[in-house]
């Protein structure tokens, strides 16, 4: 069973810095894209960052480039987004979701249940 | 900000086809294929629809997919009140190198 866990949301102040996590199992995580989506309260679905597989390059939304970075590590099965500057439109729930294949423009076939980020002072 | 876009609303009667358009452009639609996701409330996204019309494992055959030019649909036959959901499109846009999301439609059984 896939499985995929994410960690590390909570309450920070503007300009702060934040670590997402996500923990998966249940897959061989080293054959698949992995990525990041949010979520603003009452908001649609906002893709965040990918992270490739064979040469571990990375994408960014606009509305991160600069401030957030993803990364991974193959031998813990976790994906991490590094969150910093973050300003109050940054707060929103956000969720670790698995690629169908090695593949960039596939599909998400697996979300984490989320990891809620709040920005405020 | 939404580069897809979709109606905010959709509703039909138990039984009844509902149908959600989406609408994008040359550098993701037309160039790319189109992914469906449901979300019912308080959970998190699903898949439903993958590679314009690739049912996900698990997801009933009321649900279908299609794509043309540069616009995509989904087609739920057969409303039942579990499918009332807000359900979303995607695709990856070359130009921005990134997935774009659509606006999101939100699915009522009335």
């Amino acid at each position: 069973e896939v499985l995929l866990l994410e960690s590390g949301g909570g309450l920070v102040q503007p300009g702060g810095s934040l670590r997402l996590s996500c923990a998966a199992s249940g897959f061989t995580f080293s054959d698949y894209v992995m990525n990041w989506v949010r979520q603003a309260p009452g908001k649609g679905l906002e893709w965040v960052s990918t992270i490739s597989v064979r040469d571990f390059s990375t994408h960014y939304a606009d509305s991160v480039k600069g401030r957030f970075t993803i990364s991974r590590d193959n031998s813990k099965y976790t994906v991490y987004l590094q969150m910093n500057s973050l300003r109050a439109e940054d707060s929103a729930i956000y969720f670790c979701a698995k690629s169908g294949s090695l593949q960039l423009w596939r599909d998400f076939d697996y979300w984490g249940q989320g990891t809620l980020v709040t920005v405020s002072s | 900000q939404s580069v897809l876009t979709q109606p905010p609303s959709a509703s039909g009667t138990p039984g009844q086809r509902v149908t959600i358009s989406c609408s994008g452009s040359s550098s993701n639609i037309g160039s790319s294929v189109v992914h469906w996701y449901q979300q019912l409330p308080g959970t998190a996204p699903k898949l439903l629809i993958y590679s314009n019309n690739q049912r996900s494992s698990g997801v009933p055959a009321r649900f279908s997919g299609s794509k043309s030019g540069t616009s995509a649909s989904l087609a739920i036959s057969g409303l039942q009140s579990e499918d009332e959901a807000d359900y979303y499109c995607a695709a990856w846009d070359d130009s921005l190198n990134g997935h774009v999301f659509g606006t999101g439609t939100k699915v009522t059984v009335l």
